[in-house]
């Protein structure tokens, strides 16, 4: 079955920054990719998604990059602000949402 | 997006007591799900609820540790029985909204529980 792992566990960086969150993928088949933000709490929360036919996607400060060759893909957020501060999670799944698998998450502090 | 409701949001709980969480969606939804967050990790799938028959397990977790029903579309429960302190963690309730071919999920703000 699939597996997803995630790196750093944490990071911190200063307000301003910019930070990435970075996940590889084992399973070939999965194509649609997810990124989740959970606030200390609450539940998890969609924040960006890709899918395979596109190798990257952009929402304001935050963008995510696929590379399906190497099975990996990236979070990347800009110009961080205190309220980025959360613990994020990547995910991958399969056409026909056989499974939603998680990584291990990154708790991220933005000091001001 | 639908609006999902947990109860309790958190409880705690003597060891070997059965403690049922309920799941309301605002709309109608394909399919539901429950994940356990054990403190600290990631997220776990349970089980999909399946409307008007047996929920499909994920491997390592059984139908008498974890009794789920789920009678309508916008309605769900889990059981966690016979409870020890390790069974201690967050349950998320999430719900897909939209056919095959979009992934997206929702989640509810979970329940807390911890068994003592």
């Amino acid at each position: 079955g699939e597996n997803v792992e995630q790196h750093p566990s944490t990071l911190s960086v200063q307000e301003g920054d910019s930070a990435v969150i970075k996940c590889t993928y084992s399973d070939s088949a999965s194509n649609y990719f997810p990124w989740y933000k959970q606030e200390l709490g609450k539940g998890p929360q969609l924040i960006i998604d890709i899918r395979s036919n596109v190798g990257e996607k952009k929402d304001q400060r935050i963008a995510v990059t696929l590379n399906k060759t190497a099975k990996h893909f990236s979070l990347h957020i800009t110009e961080t602000q205190p309220e980025d501060s959360a613990v994020y999670f990547c995910a991958a799944s399969n056409t026909g949402f056989q499974k939603l698998v998680f990584g291990t998450g990154t708790r991220l502090l933005v000091s001001p | 997006s639908a609006v999902i409701s947990q109860k309790p949001s958190r409880d705690i709980c003597q060891r070997g007591t059965s403690l049922t969480i309920q799941c309301q969606v605002d709309s109608q939804v394909t399919m539901m799900f429950w994940y356990r967050q054990q403190p600290g990790q990631s997220l776990t799938l349970i089980a999909t609820a399946n409307q008007g028959s047996e929920a499909t397990y994920e491997s390592g977790f059984v139908i008498d540790k974890f009794p789920i029903s789920r009678p309508n579309l916008t309605f769900s429960t889990l059981t966690v029985s016979n409870m020890s302190p390790e069974d201690s963690s967050i349950y998320l309730c999430s719900v897909r909204l939209l056919p095959s071919g979009a992934n997206v999920l929702t989640f509810g703000a979970g329940s807390r529980l911890t068994v003592l």
